[in-house]
């Protein structure tokens, strides 16, 4: 069975600054890729990044990056020069291809972006 | 992801009455799954459709909730006979295929659904 754990508290980062989020995970499968969501007041879903196990290099997308840690089962999200729109809960997930790609998501963590 | 509709985006419901989700996939996609997202937590996987066939339903409650992706139209999430605890974010999300770790799934914007 897949897991994902987020057991940070609720986060708070200052304008222009920039914060890790961490996610781990547990898995059997040899492949599986991990993703990161983000989840405003809105309450829309919005990908922000990806990362494939057999990927030799760390995801960036923009002011996102993925620190992936294979032998320690680590997924960290960092966002780089905080902006007041990143306040949002975010979400760490897994999918693994063999089961039917559905995803198995964390609990989420809130970041709070102070000006 | 703005591509995957979803309807209503509010829905509300007596106790006893019925709800029906409406998720109009991105175009080209032919591959649909069904999240809940109780209050403060993350998305539960629900069921996993292709057209006219329900693939996955693991995660699927036994009773009054059913799924259908017709051949035509959008796929449909139904919930009978409804219950507080059914309140709750019901997301629909696509992907144009399977099997592949570079994909990306893409969401609906959710409809929420409380029970009063």
């Amino acid at each position: 069975a897949q897991k994902i754990t987020q057991t940070q508290p609720g986060m708070f980062v200052q304008e222009k600054e920039a914060v890790t989020l961490d996610c781990t995970y547990d898995t059997s499968d040899p492949s599986y890729g991990l993703f990161w969501y983000k989840q405003p007041s809105s309450g829309e879903m919005i990908f922000l990044i990806y990362q494939g196990s057999y990927d030799q290099q760390n995801a960036t997308e923009g002011r996102y990056s993925l620190n992936f840690q294979k032998a320690r089962k680590s997924a960290n999200l960092v966002i780089s020069a905080s902006q007041l729109g990143d306040s949002a809960m975010y979400f760490c997930a897994m999918m693994s291809p063999g089961a039917n790609s559905k995803l198995t998501f964390g609990k989420g963590i809130t970041l709070s972006v102070r000006p | 992801n703005a591509g995957v509709m979803q309807n209503p985006r509010h829905l509300v419901r007596r106790r006893g009455q019925e709800a029906r989700l409406r998720c109009s996939p991105m175009k080209g996609h032919s591959h649909v799954y069904w999240y809940r997202q109780l209050p403060e937590e993350g998305l539960k996987f629900m069921v996993y459709l292709q057209k006219e066939n329900i693939i996955d339903e693991s995660g699927m409650p036994k009773e009054r909730f059913s799924a259908e992706f017709p051949k035509e139209g959008p796929s449909i999430l139904r919930i009978q006979q409804v219950v507080r605890g059914d309140s709750a974010a019901y997301f629909c999300a696509s992907s144009p295929r399977v099997g592949s770790g570079r994909h990306t799934i893409y969401f609906g914007e959710g409809s929420w659904l409380t029970v009063v």
